[in-house]
């Protein structure tokens, strides 16, 4: 059964910083792309970064690029995410995300095909 | 930047269809993917690409696109239905990626 649990999540003062971590299991997790989602309380879903699964190829969203940074340990079956400068308006339920490819008819798709259950930021005075 | 457009909200009566749709440049490139999230859980993906479905979604989900815009049609919606929805394809760099605006479904 495929299984991503996140961690880290807390309270943290504007400016402070915090790691996430993101356990996976049932799956090989070397083989697969990964990302983060977040979710401000009552708002919609707001991709946050991707990673390859080298780690060759790492994306950001323009919120939070140059203060968030993505990596993963694949002897350790875990992504992460360290967030500096935080801000008010990261405060958000964070979701690791796995990039499943599927191909049909000819094309091939990436969605996410498993999430985690997420792990509460708050930045706040 | 690119973004997917969405009706905040609509309402369908139990076993009617309802179709959400999704606006946005560049839907004109890339397919959408559509993912269901219910009060106080992560999102479940229900519709990909040229119309696919993960197993176990119900064949009541289907997808389809046109142009700008990606849609999500429920077909005999049932009480379990009700959840918000969100579309989400890559912008124009393919790099990243982004999630529309949302749509909240309710079944009267």
């Amino acid at each position: 059964e495929v299984q991503l649990v996140e961690s880290g999540g807390g309270l943290v003062p504007p400016g402070g910083s915090l790691r996430l971590s993101c356990a996976a299991s049932g799956f090989t997790f070397s083989s697969y792309s990964m990302n983060w989602v977040r979710q401000a309380p009552g708002k919609g879903l707001e991709w946050v970064s991707y990673i390859s699964t080298s780690s060759s190829a790492i994306y950001y969203a323009d919120s939070v690029k140059g203060r968030f940074t993505i990596s993963r340990d694949n002897a350790k079956n875990s992504l992460y995410l360290q967030m500096n400068t935080l801000r008010d308006e990261d405060t958000a339920v964070y979701y690791c995300a796995r990039e499943g490819r599927y191909c049909s008819g000819g094309f091939c798709f990436r969605i996410f095909d498993y999430w985690g259950q997420g792990t509460l930021v708050t930045v706040s005075s | 930047s690119s973004e997917l457009t969405q009706d905040p909200a609509v309402s369908v009566a139990l076993g009617q269809t309802v179709r959400i749709t999704c606006q946005g440049d560049s839907l004109r490139t890339y397919y959408a993917s559509w993912y269901q999230q219910k009060a106080g859980q992560a999102p479940v993906v229900v519709n990909y690409g040229k119309n696919n479905r993960p197993s176990g979604i119900p064949d009541r989900f289907s997808g389809s696109s046109s142009g700008n815009t990606a849609s999500l049609t429920i077909s005999g919606a049932q009480a379990e239905d009700e959840a918000d929805y969100y579309c989400n394809s890559r912008d124009s760099s393919g790099n990243h990626l982004v999630f529309g605006t949302g749509t909240k479904v309710t079944v009267l």
